[in-house]
């Protein structure tokens, strides 16, 4: 069955340090690769994508994510972070038709 | 730039009652999905729907739950007796074709049944 996995529930990070947020997807091939991100009582805001080509994809607000086939990995990363970018993070995979999302990553941003 | 709408934005609903939610997809679209995210979980697929039909659905998707494409712009999902457990965040996507892939998601419905 197809899934996606975030491992790690909630992190927190000082403001200006490095992020990484981690997703392991499993699926019968490459799916198309999805980071979105979602401030409380909001919808969800595209990060980034990935479909093909470049395995290292950038995106807004200064993230970017990194395709590893041989893990079976897409994780996020952003090198200096800011506290507007505390969030809840979801990493999602779309198959033939239906997006399956992670359950998700909450960020907390400390001063 | 072209993006999904959806209302309310907020629907309050009594236990029992029918609630319909609307959507707008992007107009050239032609697959067109719901999703649910009950607060605090992951979001959940619901149905997708091309040419008129569903083309797929999860187990969360029962005899309580439909979707119409009444005209040309709206996509609906309609509950027909609501449950407290179907409070949850509700959202409305869509893809341009075959060829596209990315699903551009509406900003959402809160339902809150009482």
């Amino acid at each position: 069955a197809q899934s996606v996995t975030q491992p790690d529930i909630h992190i927190t990070v000082s403001e200006g340090a490095s992020l990484e947020l981690r997703c392991n997807y499993s699926y019968g091939a490459t799916p198309y690769l999805f980071w979105y991100v979602q401030s409380p009582g909001q919808g969800l805001q595209l990060l980034l994508k990935y479909f093909s080509g470049d395995t290292l994809v950038q995106g807004i607000k200064g993230f970017e994510a990194e395709f590893k086939r041989s893990q079976s990995s897409f994780n996020l990363r952003k090198p200096s972070v800011h506290w507007s970018d505390a969030a809840e993070y979801f990493c999602a995979a779309r198959g033939y038709q239906k997006v399956t999302f992670g359950t998700g990553t909450k960020l907390q941003v400390i001063p | 730039e072209p993006e999904v709408t959806q209302t309310p934005s907020h629907q309050v609903t009594q236990m029992g009652q029918e609630v319909i939610l609307r959507c707008v997809p992007i107009s050239n679209h032609l697959y067109f999905y719901w999703y649910r995210q009950i607060l605090g979980q992951k979001v959940e697929f619901l149905v997708s729907f091309y040419n008129n039909e569903i083309s797929e659905k999860s187990e969360i998707f029962d005899d309580q739950f439909s979707v119409e494409r009444p005209d040309g712009s709206n996509f609906t999902l309609k509950i027909r007796s609501t449950k407290l457990e179907d409070s949850a965040m509700y959202f409305c996507a869509s893809r341009e074709g075959s060829n596209s892939y990315e699903q551009y998601f509406g900003p959402g419905t809160r339902l809150t049944v009482t």
